[in-house]
């Protein structure tokens, strides 16, 4: 089974900020790699597929980058919407998802 | 515009049998995976299975063995179920779909089951 590990856990930043979320996979995935945005209390949004395909109708400000082993998900300047827990899914083989990384208000 | 929903009961007994049932609108059934995952309270998100249009299955490993998935196509509906349900099975359990060499979209909204005698 393909692992995915995300980093940080945590990520506590300001509006306008730029941010990295990196995710690592334990074998080559290609660019077989998705990011979710997930708000409390609702299902996760599509904002990113095949590493760096930016979904229709997300901001330009989110960007996807990476192969084989090791992606980032970028937010270029942090807006008050961007508050949110992302996630990275791989689905080379079958599908897994990272652990999540929480951005926060500092 | 495909949209999925997710019903079932709220509350299982522990050592019951936890049974969700999904239904597509907007589009057919066909050519996709139908697939569930599940999201602790306050946790990350576990991929549980899938099923194809054609009726194949493949469970996550870690809940293969009380695992079950299954298809109507004549109601455009997917059901998961899952056995001897413990605490530790409480969760929202979300529906998607999915395509081969892709992630999961769209998602349904979500439904919390919680596991409690």
């Amino acid at each position: 089974d393909i692992q995915m590990t995300q980093s940080p856990s945590t990520l506590s930043a300001s509006v306008g900020d730029r941010v990295t979320i990196t995710c690592r996979a334990s074998q080559s995935i290609s660019s077989w790699l998705a990011w979710y945005q997930q708000k409390p209390g609702k299902a996760p949004n599509l904002l990113i597929y095949k590493a760096s395909s930016l979904e229709s109708g997300v901001p330009s400000r989110f960007r996807g980058s990476g192969s084989g082993t090791e992606f980032t998900l970028t937010i270029s300047s942090l807006q008050p919407d961007d508050f949110a827990t992302y996630y990275c899914q791989q689905y080379n083989s079958y599908w897994t998802f990272g652990q999540g990384t929480k951005v926060e208000i500092k | 515009q495909v949209q999925l929903q997710e019903s079932g009961p709220g509350l299982v007994k522990p050592s019951e049998t936890l049974s969700l049932t999904c239904t597509v609108s907007g589009d057919s059934i066909s050519g996709y995976y139908w697939t569930w995952i599940r999201q602790p309270p306050g946790k990350g998100l576990e991929w549980i299975g899938y099923i194809y249009y054609s009726g194949s299955t493949y469970y996550n490993p870690s809940l293969k063995s009380r695992v079950t998935i299954s298809l109507d196509t004549s109601k455009n509906q997917f059901s998961l179920k899952l056995t001897s349900v413990t605490a530790a099975d409480t969760a929202v359990y979300y529906c998607a779909r999915a395509r081969s060499y892709s992630p999961f979209d769209p998602w349904g909204q979500g439904t919390l089951v919680t596991v409690s005698s």
